[in-house]
């Protein structure tokens, strides 16, 4: 069965500080990578994929992920955090063989602290 | 460029009662998909048109659940009769069939349903 895991539900960081979202997968073959945000009352955002090339994929407000084969992780990251960040981020994969459906992962909440 | 509309924003209903959601994609863009988000989970996929074919309804509760997209545009989705675990928010996306865009889905802010 295809699945994403978030294995943290909270991240807390203070503003300045550098932050980490992690994300692992388990599907067949070799899928594409997403990272999504979610604000309050709003849909989801999209921040940045990875579908082939270089493992480490820039995105959207200075955020970037890398992709670790071998792990199977598409851990989101950024050098210095805003409390404006501050946000439900979601993982997912889309599997190219399985009608490219997407599965998502349940969500970490990211608290920056001023 | 308009993103994804729906609505209505928010609906409360008793369970056995029946309710529509409504979802305009992005110009433009040939898929359209059908999400539930239950509060503190991820989006799970319920149903994927590609204009105005099913591609993917395979989590779909077809007893209760339906969806249409007639004219390869706007999309409605159907409950009916809804049960109290049907309390969750629902997401509308689309994304193009080509273009650099075509694996990014574009999210609406979603309906907000309380089944009581």
């Amino acid at each position: 069965a295809q699945s994403v895991a978030q294995p943290e539900d909270q991240v807390n960081v203070a503003e300045g500080n550098p932050l980490t979202v992690k994300c692992t997968y388990s599907v067949s073959g070799n899928p594409y990578l997403f990272w999504y945000v979610q604000y309050p009352n709003r849909g989801l955002q999209f921040l940045l994929k990875y579908i082939t090339g270089d493992n480490l994929v820039k995105g959207s407000y200075g955020f970037e992920a890398e992709f670790n084969k071998s792990q199977t992780s598409f851990h989101l990251k950024k050098p210095s955090a805003l409390v404006s960040d501050s946000a439900l981020y979601f993982c997912a994969v889309r599997v190219l063989y399985n009608f490219n459906k997407f599965y998502f992962g349940s969500g970490t909440k990211l608290n920056v602290k001023p | 460029e308009a993103g994804v509309a729906q609505s209505p924003r928010y609906k409360i209903i008793e369970k056995r009662q029946s309710v529509a959601f409504w979802c305009n994609p992005i110009s433009g863009h040939a898929t359209l998909y059908w999400y539930q988000q239950i509060l503190g989970q991820g989006p799970k996929l319920l149903i994927q048109f590609q204009n105005n074919g099913v591609v993917d309804d395979s989590q779909l509760p077809k007893d209760r659940f339906s969806a249409e997209r007639l004219k390869g545009v706007d999309s409605t989705l159907k409950i009916q009769p809804a049960k109290l675990e049907d309390s969750a928010v629902y997401l509308c996306a689309s994304s193009p069939r080509q273009g650099l865009a075509k694996n990014i889905q574009y999210f609406g802010a979603g309906t907000r349903l309380s089944v009581l």
